[in-house]
């Protein structure tokens, strides 16, 4: 099993452009999460979805949106990113209270 | 709404010597606690878990942490650290009812756990 896997591993944005990142798990877990971790900010919820076509606003909703078109997958977009996006992404899945997290996406924003 | 604070964002400790990072959280109903740790340039991994019980909880590589209903804390130690500790833990809450939505996660800021030679 691969587990929680997200691409890309890295990437640079210039302020405006788009992007979407995939969060991919192959253990049938019906939840799964985006978070963003900021320097001593912990990590902060994006965006969930408890199942398939399903997504609802975590607690840092704005600028981002999400779909979840198959339960292994879940994209997050940024339609016109801004320096404020610059963090790192990591993407989790879970069947219950354990999440298993990916490797996560460093993004940088100028 | 719960939240948590993790009270020390740094702790440096010798190597074999105890370690306790400490975690409080805040909430209206009853909650799951858990310590997350992450190692450099690495995801999350799940370090332990308070679900129900006794308080006094095991998890991976020698931590334990205990449950204070009372205190609303939930800390973590370890009797002997090694230089392979060094990572950041983060301490994190769910609300305790079932249910896909209450699965999620409130997340401390973290504490760098830095274990010297």
């Amino acid at each position: 099993n691969a587990g929680v896997t997200q691409t890309p591993k890295f990437r640079v944005l210039k302020t405006g452009q788009s992007m979407t990142l995939l969060c991919a798990q192959d253990m049938n877990h019906e939840y799964m999460y985006w978070y963003r971790q900021d320097p001593g900010m912990g990590l902060r919820l994006i965006h969930y979805s408890v199942g398939e076509g399903t997504t609802a606003k975590g607690e840092v909703p704005d600028g981002y949106n999400v779909s979840r078109l198959k339960k292994q997958n879940f994209l997050l977009g940024l339609e016109s990113a801004a320096p404020s996006q610059t963090s790192v992404y990591f993407c989790a899945s879970s069947l219950s209270h354990k999440q298993f997290f990916g490797p996560g996406t460093r993004l940088t924003v100028l | 709404a719960q939240s948590v604070t993790q009270l020390d964002s740094q702790v440096p400790v010798f190597e074999e010597a105890p370690v306790e990072l400490r975690c409080n959280y805040s909430s209206s109903v009853s909650v799951y606690l858990f310590w997350y740790v992450q190692y450099p340039n690495q995801g999350l991994q799940l370090l332990l878990k308070y679900l129900s019980g006794s308080t006094l909880v095991k998890g991976i590589n020698g931590f334990e942490a205990e449950f204070n209903k009372s205190q609303t804390s939930f800390h973590l130690r370890k009797p002997s650290v090694h230089i392979s500790d060094t990572a950041e833990y983060f301490c994190a809450v769910s609300p305790a009812n079932s249910g896909g939505s209450n699965y999620k996660l409130t997340f401390g800021k973290g504490t760098l756990l830095t274990v010297n030679p």
